[in-house]
């Protein structure tokens, strides 16, 4: 019975590269949400995504950042010419619904560190 | 718009101790309330919630009862124990709506032997 599962779980890039984080929900789960937290700091909405749609991105920024969950496969969340503001956790959470009702299951995290 | 405020910390507790973590939000409607757990280098991790006024979420020996009337939602347990240890985060969905969670920033529990 796995929970999210993400991947890598650790991340370094240099500046100006691309980072790809990984999601896999909960199996029956087709709501997927994105958090970030920076150190120190409780965690932000940045996207929630539901199969090959993208329902609510207000929380993302405009500019180098994208989000995707395909039909077949994980959720990625990519970050483009990454810089050092970008360092933090990213979290992942999937449910059954958008009601909330039987909570979000949360993934461990890609903690990633720009360099 | 949507919002959670906690109570400051790092709280520093001896074991046994009572434990009161302060949580307010201001929402429009009538979100759902959850409290999450922490510990050093995982995810988060549910340790309970409410979803309607005057509900009582309680596991592990924490509790919480969802007011609607002073808007709060804080928590408590009788005796700490040190593996109680862990960053608390309460936080609020917009039932309904998109369902994404709005986080209060976090309180650090420390808990000596």
């Amino acid at each position: 019975n796995a929970g999210v599962m993400q991947n890598p779980r650790h991340l370094v890039r240099r500046r100006g590269q691309e980072a790809r984080l990984r999601c896999s929900p909960v199996k029956g789960h087709s709501h997927v949400y994105w958090y970030r937290q920076l150190p120190e700091e409780g965690l932000k909405f940045m996207v929630y995504l539901q199969k090959e749609n993208i329902i609510d991105e207000s929380g993302m920024p405009k500019e180098r950042f994208s989000a995707e969950f395909p039909k077949e496969g994980p959720s990625i969340l990519r970050i483009q010419q990454v810089v050092r503001g970008d360092s933090a956790a990213y979290f992942c959470a999937s449910s059954t619904n958008s009601i909330g009702d039987y909570g979000y299951t949360f993934g461990s995290g890609t903690r990633l560190t720009v360099v | 718009g949507d919002s959670v405020t906690q109570m400051e910390g790092p709280v520093t507790l001896s074991e046994e101790a009572f434990l009161t973590i302060n949580c307010t939000y201001t929402a429009t409607g009538y979100p759902s309330l959850f409290w999450y757990v922490q510990y050093p280098g995982e995810g988060l991790q549910l340790l309970l919630k409410a979803t309607k006024a005057d509900d009582k979420g309680s596991n592990k020996g924490f509790e919480a009862t969802y007011r609607k009337e002073t808007t709060s939602f804080h928590l408590e347990k009788g005796s700490v124990q040190v593996s109680d240890s862990a960053v608390y985060f309460c936080a609020l969905s917009d039932r309904g709506n998109t369902g994404k969670l709005i986080f209060g920033q976090g309180t650090t529990l420390q808990v000596k032997p």
